[in-house]
């Protein structure tokens, strides 16, 4: 069974710094991996989605990676604003014998990201 | 606009009174979803569909019913509501295309609390 554990739980950083978000998983059969924003009670919002084959994708500020072979992801968020606080999640979406996938996601738990003035 | 929408965004019903959460994308896609999200247990996925009349259990789907019967919409039923079904849901679609990965697109969510 997948799992997927982000690390930190939550972070409270000052406005401009660099910050490191980190993902894993158990099963490396995967078909993509994606990361989401959500503010409290709002919807998950798509930042970055990362297929099986690629090292990383690049959005803005953002940057994520994959190492597929470890189970690793990581959220790289450049010269961070307080509209950055939010929640984000990961979530990995598995492949199956075929190559495809059945579309389900397994998520984290989130890493709760507070960026003070 | 590309989306997902939920209906209604917010729902306090009793216990054993039936809804129905509705869901529909404007996307053509294929995949749907339905997840619950409660505090300290994450996001849950209650059931999926692959594709018109194509549906399957997910993590927790005691409780739920779902149908497919248009590619757009993908309602939630709740036969007979208990407080443990109060929650955050949402409803996600993605496409499919044979090898090729897609991202999924979330709805709003529905909060709903049974009391």
């Amino acid at each position: 069974k997948q799992e997927v554990t982000q690390i930190p739980a939550a972070l409270s950083v000052p406005e401009g710094e660099n910050l490191v978000l980190n993902c894993s998983f158990t099963d490396s059969a995967i078909y993509n991996l994606q990361w989401f924003r959500q503010d409290p009670g709002k919807g998950l919002t798509s930042l970055l989605l990362i297929q099986s084959s690629q090292r990383e994708q690049t959005s803005g500020r953002l940057n994520a990676s994959l190492d597929k072979s470890s189970g690793r992801s990581t959220l790289y968020i450049a010269a961070s604003q307080p509209g950055d606080s939010a929640t984000y999640l990961c979530a990995v979406r598995p492949s199956n014998a075929g190559g495809t996938s059945y579309g389900k996601l397994t998520f984290g738990q989130g890493t709760i990201l507070t960026v003070h003035p | 606009e590309a989306q997902v929408t939920q209906n209604p965004r917010y729902l306090i019903t009793v216990t054993g009174k039936k809804l129905t959460v509705t869901c529909s994308q404007n996307m053509n896609h294929e995949y749907m979803s339905w997840y619950r999200q409660d505090p300290g247990l994450g996001l849950r996925q209650i059931y999926y569909s692959m594709n018109v009349e194509v549906t399957d259990k997910g993590d927790v789907p005691e409780g739920y019913k779902v149908s497919r019967k248009e590619k757009r919409n993908f309602p939630l039923i709740l036969e007979s509501p208990s407080p443990n079904q109060t929650s955050l849901y949402f409803c996600a679609s993605s496409l499919y295309r044979g090898s090729l990965g897609y991202g999924y697109t979330f709805g709003s969510g529905t909060r709903l609390t049974v009391v």
